[in-house]
């Protein structure tokens, strides 16, 4: 049973663009969301994270997006750059426990 | 102020061997989780441990797989007789507890040939 899913697999923007990735979870448990990014041979790091009681939360280039009742999430990368071309990660937590989306391939062509 | 320190990077194995990994978790952090990514896809939660307790195993494979975090010393992921489907990278994080922030380290990609 996976508990978060994540969309698109892969992802191909333009350099400037906008990049969007989406989450939804089932267990209304979780009370913590991240997003980490992943670059090749290199572990995840945490990138931004929100939790339940905000609908967005902003830093730099990156927004996260929570809609509650709806049980999603997504991430937004504005003006997207090469150096953004990495795998994100969605997850969701509860009780130190993460259950991680199946991660989107984000490529920005210059 | 290290990271997560995991080594080592790269482990080659023939089947039937052991493979053991260690992680050294942040300085300060007594929460130690490892998870399993097979290539092209995400990760897979398998054991959260504290200092010499399991907490939470849910995810280890029931045989050859074991952990331990002992008092003193790293976080070690032990694999016995390991098989060609072992071959994944294996990622271990830390945290503090007491806020819900992961530091993961660099992980390591084990090979059974």
């Amino acid at each position: 049973q996976q508990q978060v899913k994540q969309s698109p697999q892969s992802l191909i923007v333009q350099k400037g663009g906008i990049s969007i990735i989406n989450c939804a979870y089932e267990n209304t448990a979780f009370d913590y969301f991240p997003w980490y990014q992943q670059f090749p041979g290199k572990g995840p790091a945490l990138l931004i994270a929100i939790r339940p009681d905000v609908s967005e939360k902003k830093e730099g280039r990156f927004t996260i997006s929570f809609n509650k009742s709806a049980k999603q999430f997504s991430l937004h990368i504005m003006d997207s750059q090469p150096g953004d071309s990495a795998t994100y990660f969605c997850a969701a937590s509860n009780f130190n426990k993460f259950y991680f989306g199946s991660g989107t391939k984000l490529n920005v062509k210059p | 102020n290290a990271g997560v320190m995991q080594n080592p990077r790269h482990l080659v194995r023939r089947r039937g061997q052991e493979a053991r990994l260690r992680c050294s978790p942040v300085k300060g952090h007594s929460h130690v989780y490892w998870y399993r990514q097979l290539p092209e896809e995400g990760l897979k939660f398998m054991v959260y441990l504290q200092k010499e307790n399991i907490i939470d195993e849910s995810g280890m494979p029931k045989e050859r797989f074991s952990a331990e975090f002992p008092k003193e010393g790293p976080s070690i992921l032990r694999i016995q007789q390991v098989v060609r489907g072992d071959s994944a990278a294996y990622f271990c994080a830390s945290s503090d507890g007491a806020n819900y922030g992961y530091t993961f380290g660099s992980g390591t990609r084990l090979t059974v040939v």
